[in-house]
């Protein structure tokens, strides 16, 4: 099973920050990888797909780079709605998601 | 617009069983592979279960693989979970979510439901 880790587990930020999320997976997955936004009592909210690709809707100080093992999540200018907590997903090999970082504020 | 509804959740005792439906509206339902995902209470997310469109094929997790079984009728736009052998740690709450791309499965997932808790408790 591909395992994946994220990094931090917890982000302290001020509105206006830039912001960026690591998740490493333990094995190539290529760029199969999505980005999704939890806030609390909600269901995931696709941000992220194919480790750059930005999800229909999304505002633009999202993006997501990366490939093979390493991947990046970045907000270019953190804003109110974005205190949350975010989970990276492999989709190489069925699926596996990362333990996730909550995204605070300072 | 989209919209998928799960229902069937509930406080259940070790060992027993339960079944969780999903109502899916607003896209043509027939066209998608869909899956669960489950989230134990503080906790990340964990994929469950794919079907394909047309139901053919189904995959689990090694967690709940012989013990989970998904499943779906098209012409009733409904997805389920029926989930048997019940421990304390399927507590969670139980999406579905539909996967992004038409007929062929990518395993990642466009919109979700709302879910619905079990807990398995004694």
């Amino acid at each position: 099973d591909i395992q994946m880790t994220q990094s931090p587990s917890t982000l302290s930020a001020s509105v206006g920050d830039r912001v960026s999320i690591a998740c490493r997976a333990s094995q190539t997955i290529y760029t199969y990888l999505a980005w999704y936004q939890q806030k609390p009592g909600k269901a995931p909210k696709l941000l992220i797909y194919k480790a750059s690709s930005l999800e229909n809707g999304v505002p633009s100080r999202f993006s997501g780079s990366g490939s093979g093992t390493e991947f990046t999540l970045s907000i270019s200018s953190l804003q109110p709605d974005d205190f949350a907590t975010y989970y990276c997903q492999q989709y190489n090999s069925f699926s596996t998601f990362g333990g996730g970082t909550k995204v605070e504020i300072k | 617009q989209v919209q998928l509804v799960e229902s069937g959740g509930g406080v259940v005792q070790p060992g027993t069983s339960l079944r969780l439906s999903c109502a899916a509206s607003g896209f043509t339902f027939s066209n998608y592979a869909m899956h669960w995902v489950r989230q134990a209470p503080g906790k990340g997310l964990e994929w469950v279960a794919i079907i394909s469109s047309d139901g053919s094929e189904k995959h689990y997790a090694g967690s709940v693989k012989g013990r989970f079984t998904i499943s779906r009728d098209n012409s009733k736009n409904t997805l389920f979970l029926q989930m048997i052998s019940l421990g304390a740690g399927d507590t969670a709450l139980y999406y579905c979510a539909r996967d992004k791309v038409v007929i062929n499965p990518i395993y990642f997932f466009d919109f979700w439901g709302q879910g619905t808790p079990v807990t398995v408790s004694s």
